[in-house]
Formats: structure tokens, sequence, C-alpha cells
């Protein structure tokens, strides 16, 4: 069955430290990627997205994530991440016109 | 982007009833949305995908009975969860697909409403 793998539930950061969030996914054929964030209190949100191409996508917000195919990877990073980061971040996958797969979520607490 | 709302954004009731949660595209037309359910510290669980003017589809392990889905127009789907008990409380949201913008796969981007949040006392 297809899945979506995040490794972390809960990170904590310091400002200006710099993120990445694991996220693996388990598809045959094309997939289609996309991070998701959901601010307290708020609906989820798209960070970005991987449909083809540049396998670097980069976001809203200073976010970016690189899909590498021999891995099964789609990790988000942010260089320098501030206090209004903190939410949690959901990784996504589809194929084709299949609705999507949810991973787990991470969730991020950025303190000062 | 486009706007997702749901409503009532939290319910209370007593087990046994029936609640209705509606979902609507406010400046799009979805041809499709999605219902999914969020348990504490877990993942969105996709519980069905609704086509205007045709059933839902549902996934394994949800009953079609007990979460009726209805999506009569372009613009809403709802969600009916009947007899109510406890262990239906959770956090459900709603999701549309917006017209394909000519990605491949013509797969558009999805947008969220707020959630609902469900208690069965």
């Amino acid at each position: 069955a297809q899945s979506v793998s995040q490794h972390n539930h809960h990170v904590i950061l310091s400002e200006a430290a710099s993120l990445e969030l694991g996220c693996n996914y388990s598809y045959g054929g094309t997939v289609n990627l996309f991070w998701y964030v959901q601010y307290p209190g708020q609906h989820l949100q798209l960070l970005l997205k991987y449909f083809s191409g540049d396998p670097l996508v980069k976001g809203i917000k200073g976010f970016e994530a690189e899909f590498i195919k021999s891995k099964f990877s789609f990790n988000l990073r942010k260089p320098s991440v501030q206090w209004s980061d903190t939410a949690e971040y959901f990784c996504a996958a589809s194929s084709g016109n299949t609705p999507l797969v949810f991973g787990k979520g991470t969730r991020l607490s950025v303190i000062a | 982007g486009a706007v997702v709302s749901q409503h009532p954004s939290r319910v209370i009731c007593k087990s046994g009833t029936s609640v209705k949660i509606e979902c609507r595209s406010l400046d799009f037309q979805a041809t499709t949305m999605f219902w999914y359910r969020q348990f504490p510290k877990k993942s969105l669980m996709l519980m069905a995908t609704s086509n205007e003017g045709s059933k839902a589809t549902y996934e394994q392990g949800v009953e079609k009975d007990k979460f009726l889905i209805n999506h009569a127009s372009l613009t809403l789907s709802t969600l009916t969860v009947t007899s109510a008990h406890p262990e239906d409380s959770s956090f459900y949201i709603c999701s549309a697909r917006a017209p394909g913008q000519g990605w491949d796969g013509d797969t558009g981007e999805l947008f969220f409403g707020e959630g609902s949040r469900l208690t069965v006392l």
C-alpha cells in the first residue's frame, strides 16, 4: 500500500537554527509530493509541491524541499527558522489523480 | 488562494444523535472533495472521496452508513455522522480540489477547510 513516513514526531529548535524534516514515501511510478503546514488554530496550507522537473523545489516563507528519487525522499528544509514557524508539518503524496496520503506529521517548536 | 469553509468548527452532541458538517468551496467549483479524520498526534486519515452528483467513494474500514456524505452541488459537500458515539469524537477536515491548472496528471491543488471538532458525550 502507498504510504508516507515522517520520522520526526516533535522537533525543537532555537531561532536561527537550520531545519530539515524527513519524509519518505512508498509509491511506484510517478509521484506527486507536497508539504503542508498547519499553524496553531489554523487550517492546512500548502508550503510547496513537486510534480516534475527540478527536484529542488522552493516554496513559501523560505522553505524548500528536495526530491531524491533514489532515496524515495522529499525532505523539507529551511536555513534559518523563526518563532513564527512553530507549527505542524505534513508531508503528503499522490499518484496521478489519487487522493493524497499524508504522513503522521512533525510538530516543530521554535524557541527564542 | 482559494477558500474552503467548514461549519460548524466545533460541535458537541449526545451519544445517539446525528451531526451534519458542511464544507463549502467559496470561490471555485470543486468537482471533488475529500473528507479526512485527524486523530490526536496522528496523521490525517482519508475517509472518503466525494464527487459532485454521484455516490462517495469510501476508504476501507470506513462505515458508509455511519458517515453519510452528500455532494449535491459543485460548492457544497456534507458529512453526517449518524448515531454518534464517543469513539466518533475527532477532528474532521474537508478539502476541495481546485480545477487542474495544466500540471501533469491534471492534479489540482487541494485546499483545506478549518476543520470541525466533534465531541460526543
